[in-house]
């Protein structure tokens, strides 16, 4: 199992321009996160999705969009992207979110991204 | 309003010996999950483990367990016999449920050095 994996590793974007971050699952979960980390702070959940088709906002969803059309995968868009998106991006999936173990969140490597 | 607080931005703790990273929450709801995540510099998020706000007994793995004090709403990460591999930021999060839905709140993280 290769878990959850994120492409690209690191990315540089002009002010302006649009990018689409990557994950990927092979454990079957249903549920899968995005989360942004910046430094000194924990990580904010931008978008999730419980399903396949279905997606929800998270604490920090301005600025990104998300699709969620295969259950192993959940894309990441940036349409526009802004300085104030620089950050170190994080994908997670759990089984659910309810019943002991079953809320685990498993994390890919990251993206880091800067955009100038 | 915090309902994540890790106070210690950083701790020192001699290789070999135990050490305790603090962890307070805040919720109203009965139902939750405390969750510590490991973070090395290599930047990847390993979780650690789990602890359900109806468990009854605290939550043990390996060299780490969590001291769960509901009444005092404090989930504390106890690391025993610290090895230099447990150098590491450590992230304390909280699940709880919404209705129609559902949110994960990461505490800023505590930076651990173990020294030699």
């Amino acid at each position: 199992n290769a878990g959850v994996t994120q492409t690209p590793k690191f990315r540089v974007l002009k002010t302006g321009q649009s990018m689409t971050l990557l994950c990927a699952q092979d454990m079957n979960h249903e549920y899968m996160y995005w989360y942004r980390q910046d430094p000194g702070m924990g990580l904010r959940l931008i978008h999730y999705s419980v399903g396949e088709g279905t997606t929800a906002k998270g604490e920090v969803p301005d600025g990104y969009n998300v699709s969620r059309l295969k259950k192993q995968n959940f894309l990441l868009g940036l349409e526009s992207a802004a300085p104030s998106q620089t950050s170190v991006y994080f994908c997670a999936s759990s089984y659910s979110t309810s019943g002991i173990g079953q809320e685990t969140q498993y994390f890919g490597p990251g993206t880091r991204l800067l955009v100038l | 309003a915090q309902k994540i607080t890790q106070t210690q931005p950083g701790m020192f703790v001699q290789e070999k010996e135990a050490v305790t990273l603090d962890c307070t929450y805040d919720t109203s709801d009965q139902s939750y999950g405390l969750f510590w995540y490991k973070q090395p510099s290599s930047g990847e998020m390993i979780f650690l483990i789990y602890q359900g706000s109806y468990d009854e007994q605290n939550a043990t793995e390996g060299r780490y367990s969590l001291n769960f004090q509901k009444a005092r709403k404090s989930a504390n990460l106890v690391i025993s016999a610290s090895q230099l591999g447990d150098s590491a930021m450590y992230f304390c999060a909280m699940r709880e449920a919404l209705t129609g839905g559902f949110k994960t709140i990461f505490g800023a993280g505590t930076r651990l050095f173990v020294k030699a």
